[in-house]
């Protein structure tokens, strides 16, 4: 059973489209995050929610628009891709009202704007 | 905001060797130090954690030490196989309540030759 699981894993669009990722875990953590990796390799945090609250929302162009339905998924939509937002996309979960800081990662979103 | 800073970002050594990562901190009330690996093409995977109130963590082959005086704390990987050759990123995050978030280094590629 996979633990963080996210959808698509390759997603290849161009500029200007709308596009979304879903992220769903059955971990039952309580707490859902999104990273950016770009080419460099550098893990950038943009959004962690906390039972379904968005309680992190770092320095984001607004056109990146999180939403957590419960607290076993997270979703991203992104409007009016630019080619900047190549990357790869995490997913992460972790348990932090158990006191259980580590992240579990979900298997990433590459993300190709042409 | 938090800070952190890995050295080296490349590091390359004979199988057998020992392998040492470094990284500080900016913010004197974090108190959560993950260490992930990232193997090409692969999710990030915790590898080990260390909590504030500890100064040194051991798992079999990896270790981590924690110098909370200096805002340091580094991974040591002892007999390192080929199998070790990695991205292994460290990071650093303040948790109060559920509103923690981890800062990633940018990441140093081991490479371990047989």
């Amino acid at each position: 059973d996979t633990a963080v699981s996210q959808t698509p894993k390759y997603l290849v669009t161009q500029m200007g489209n709308d596009k979304s990722i879903k992220c769903e875990q059955n971990l039952g953590h309580d707490t859902m995050y999104w990273y950016k990796q770009d080419s460099k390799k550098f893990l950038k945090i943009m959004f962690s929610y906390n039972n379904k609250e968005l309680i992190i929302n770092e320095t984001v162009p607004n056109r990146f628009s999180p939403k957590s339905p419960d607290k076993a998924h997270l979703n991203l939509h992104i409007n009016s891709l630019e080619l900047g937002d190549s990357a790869v996309y995490f997913c992460a979960s972790s348990n932090a009202d158990r006191g259980r800081w580590g992240y579990t990662f979900g298997s990433g979103t590459r993300l190709t704007v042409v | 905001g938090e800070n952190v800073e890995q050295h080296p970002s490349t590091l390359s050594v004979q199988e057998g060797d020992s392998a040492v990562i470094k990284c500080t901190y900016s913010d004197s009330a974090s108190n959560y130090f993950p260490w992930y690996k990232q193997e090409l093409g692969k999710r990030p995977q915790l590898i080990i954690d260390i909590r504030s109130n500890v100064g040194e963590k051991k798992d079999q082959r990896i270790a981590v030490t924690l110098n909370k005086t200096a805002k340091h704390f580094s991974l040591h990987i002892t007999e390192t196989q080929p199998e070790d050759s990695a991205v292994y990123f460290c990071a650093a995050s303040r948790w109060d309540t559920n509103a923690g978030k981890s800062t990633f280094g940018d990441g140093t590629t081991l490479t371990v030759k047989p």
